[in-house]
């Protein structure tokens, strides 16, 4: 079964508009994290943002925020503000705690913005 | 600043051909992690290290092996390159410790002819 789900293989929105980007997750451990990567066209993994299971505050991080709703198990992220360097592949991942030290991350497919001037 | 370094960004090997992508982290990070990335798949986690000499599978291993006789360097090695291998490598590496994310290379884009 799918352990990360993002269902939107591509997305575009306009220069300056806000735009959420969907991320379900499955998890029988009441522990884990959360993380959102950017990948620009250059290929490099940029972490973004991250949202511990036990955080009651969505995180922020500039303009990324992470619209987490723990009970329905989904992780949106949020991009206010679009800018023409936002356009980029987008990822979510999760980390479970019964990984161990370890850390490995689990990543879902994957969603491609491009944003309009 | 931390880095992460692969030491190709772009490969083109024969069938048949044993190839090996090289990662080298200047953290002292405990562990280290391959990763292959294919269109609609996302990524998707080869094999992993958490100690030199080290490894455990992850949930593609089939045709592939790694090696790791130093921390700071996490070998993959295709033992017969295929075409079915043609694909984006990513090497990643993080602390042991904490919960802290990864770090990750630029990747090495591989194609197998």
């Amino acid at each position: 079964a799918q352990k990360i789900t993002q269902t939107q293989p591509g997305m575009f929105v306009q220069e300056k508009e806000a735009v959420t980007l969907d991320c379900t997750y499955d998890t029988s451990d009441q522990s884990y994290g959360l993380f959102w990567y950017k990948q620009p066209s250059s290929g490099e993994m940029i972490f973004l943002i991250y949202q511990g299971s036990y955080d009651e505050q969505n995180a922020t991080e500039g303009r990324y925020s992470l619209n987490f709703q723990k009970a329905r198990k989904s992780a949106n992220l949020v991009i206010s503000a679009s800018q023409l360097g936002d356009s980029a592949m987008y990822f979510c991942a999760m980390r479970e705690r019964s990984s161990g030290n370890t850390g490995k991350l689990i990543f879902g497919q994957g969603t491609t913005l491009q944003v309009k001037p | 600043d931390v880095k992460v370094t692969q030491s190709s960004r772009y490969l083109v090997k024969r069938t048949g051909e044993k190839v090996f992508l090289e990662c080298v982290q200047d953290m002292d990070h405990e562990n280290m992690f391959w990763y292959r990335q294919d269109p609609g798949l996302g990524l998707r986690l080869i094999y992993f290290s958490y100690d030199v000499k080290m490894k455990e599978k992850g949930d593609i291993p089939e045709g592939y092996s790694v090696s790791r006789e130093k921390k700071e360097r996490f070998s993959l090695i295709l033992e017969s390159a295929s075409t079915n291998q043609t694909s984006m490598y990513l090497c990643a590496s993080r602390t042991g410790t904490g919960g802290g994310g990864y770090t990750f290379g630029s990747g090495t884009r591989l194609t197998v002819v």
